[in-house]
């Protein structure tokens, strides 16, 4: 099954922890992407990565950080200097540049207390 | 600043009704337009368009855009409870960015 997965659904954690929130697609897609959705603002672009070991801010890039260090993979770090890290966060992924699509994961809720 | 706007915000139909949404923009750049709906978790893909005036249509969504206008619609005729979700207009623009609006939260009472 070809897909991307995110893990883990539901993450809880005290201020000031740094936490890590994992992205893995097998669909072979070049670019990937970080989503934050908060209630009654649509998806925020946090990180992309348009190919592997380089990648770009987004909108909302302060107190987040990734890697890519493997075309499947890219996790996304919340670090302790986000203000306000509560939120869903959705990963995509996309074929390339052209007609294509992104694909979404089924998200992380990541409560932080 | 990119923006992406959609009306409206939130919708109450009964079944069968028809409903008209609506996303707006301003961008640098524009490349594409993208709809998706977004149940409980993952949103999922609706339509893309790029070109003016063509309709793309599937069962009963469909969707059009006008880029002289800067919008585009997406019409659900005989609306069915498992319409009821949110409703993403995102914008494609360079660097192989998506700039989404907040969303039509779309109730279909039955």
């Amino acid at each position: 099954d070809g897909g991307i997965t995110q893990s883990p659904k539901y993450l809880f954690r005290k201020e000031g922890q740094n936490v890590t929130l994992s992205c893995e697609q097998n669909l072979n897609h070049d670019a990937m992407y970080w989503y934050r959705q908060d209630p009654g603002q649509g998806l925020r672009l946090i990180y992309y990565s348009q190919i592997v070991n380089d990648f770009q801010k987004g909108d909302i890039a302060e107190g987040y950080s990734v890697s890519r260090e493997k075309k499947e993979s890219f996790p996304l770090t919340v670090t302790s200097a986000q203000k306000n890290p509560t939120a869903f966060y959705l990963c995509a992924s996309r074929a390339g540049q052209g007609a294509y699509e992104q694909y979404f994961g089924p998200g992380t809720r990541l409560t932080v207390t | 600043e990119d923006k992406v706007v959609q009306s409206p915000l939130s919708l109450v139909v009964h079944e069968g009704d028809t409903v008209t949404l609506n996303c707006s923009y301003e961008v640098t750049n524009f490349r594409s337009l993208l709809w998706y709906k977004q149940e409980k978790k993952a949103p999922t893909f609706l339509f893309m368009l790029t070109s003016s005036g063509i309709e793309k249509k599937s069962g009963r969504l469909s969707s059009i855009l006008d880029k002289k206008e800067l919008f585009s619609i997406l019409n659900i005729t005989a609306t069915q409870t498992g319409d009821s979700a949110i409703y993403l207009c995102a914008v494609e623009v360079d660097g192989n960015k998506l700039v989404f609006g907040a969303g039509t939260i779309l109730r279909v009472k039955s």
